[in-house]
């Protein structure tokens, strides 16, 4: 089973921040938070993740809470095209001796004109 | 850059028979993974890579299911005598091979047995 909650649906207007969250209260001090996004009929894009300090790349901002139990995935100008599932996700990862990314049911965020 | 690449996009086969999917993953990644995704359903591990040696087959259904890799690069899936439930879209993906590295997807294979 996943180790994270979702929300299984958002709504967003286009050109706002979607702001996405994710509960993972069970966490190990040495699983990192990843968040992947499915649109369909395509494979998982990777967009951000990140072990206790907050993140920020070219797609999107990762804010970790201190107790790393909750996250916050913020997209900051939402469009069209980032209607998605999105997929929180805790692991382990070794550099691949696992292969343990367990994905979710993840949200379905609708941006909307 | 290149990102991971898969062949074909869509295979439709005869019960039976027996398929071979491609993964060219991103240069560089050492660790190379194959999942299987069911309609509705989320990702199902298959197998792991560690350059060429598989160090991780557990998710692999069955002994009609192999997979190789070489020159630490290309690896293909070989489903034999395929059945109607292996139907799904097969991903690839791959990394680098440290603590922490994000997984990159191909956009699948979407197999369909008839």
């Amino acid at each position: 089973d996943a180790k994270t909650t979702q929300p299984p649906s958002m709504d967003c207007a286009e050109g706002r921040a979607a702001n996405l969250p994710c509960n993972h209260s069970t966490i190990s001090g040495n699983e990192y938070v990843y968040w992947y996004r499915q649109i369909h009929s395509q494979g998982p894009q990777y967009i951000i993740h990140g072990l206790k300090n907050n993140e920020t790349n070219e797609m999107a901002s990762l804010i970790i809470t201190e107790d790393r139990k909750s996250s916050t995935l913020i997209l900051p100008h939402a469009t069209l095209r980032d209607t998605a599932v999105y997929y929180c996700i805790v692991s382990v990862n070794y550099g691949g001796s696992q292969g343990n990314l367990i994905f979710g049911k993840g949200t379905k965020l609708s941006v909307k004109p | 850059g290149a990102g991971v690449s898969q062949s074909p996009s869509n295979k439709v086969t005869e019960k039976g028979k027996d398929v071979e999917l491609r993964c060219d993953p991103i240069s560089g990644h050492t660790a190379l993974y194959w999942y299987r995704q069911s309609l509705g359903q989320g990702l199902e591990f298959l197998i792991y890579f560690q350059g060429n040696s598989a160090p991780d087959k557990s998710g692999l259904p069955s002994d009609r299911f192999s997979a190789e890799r070489t020159g630490g690069s290309v690896s293909t899936l070989t489903i034999q005598r395929t059945q109607q439930e292996d139907s799904a879209v097969y991903l690839c993906a791959s990394s680098f091979q440290r603590v922490g590295s994000p997984l990159h997807f191909g956009n699948g294979t979407r197999l369909t047995v008839t």
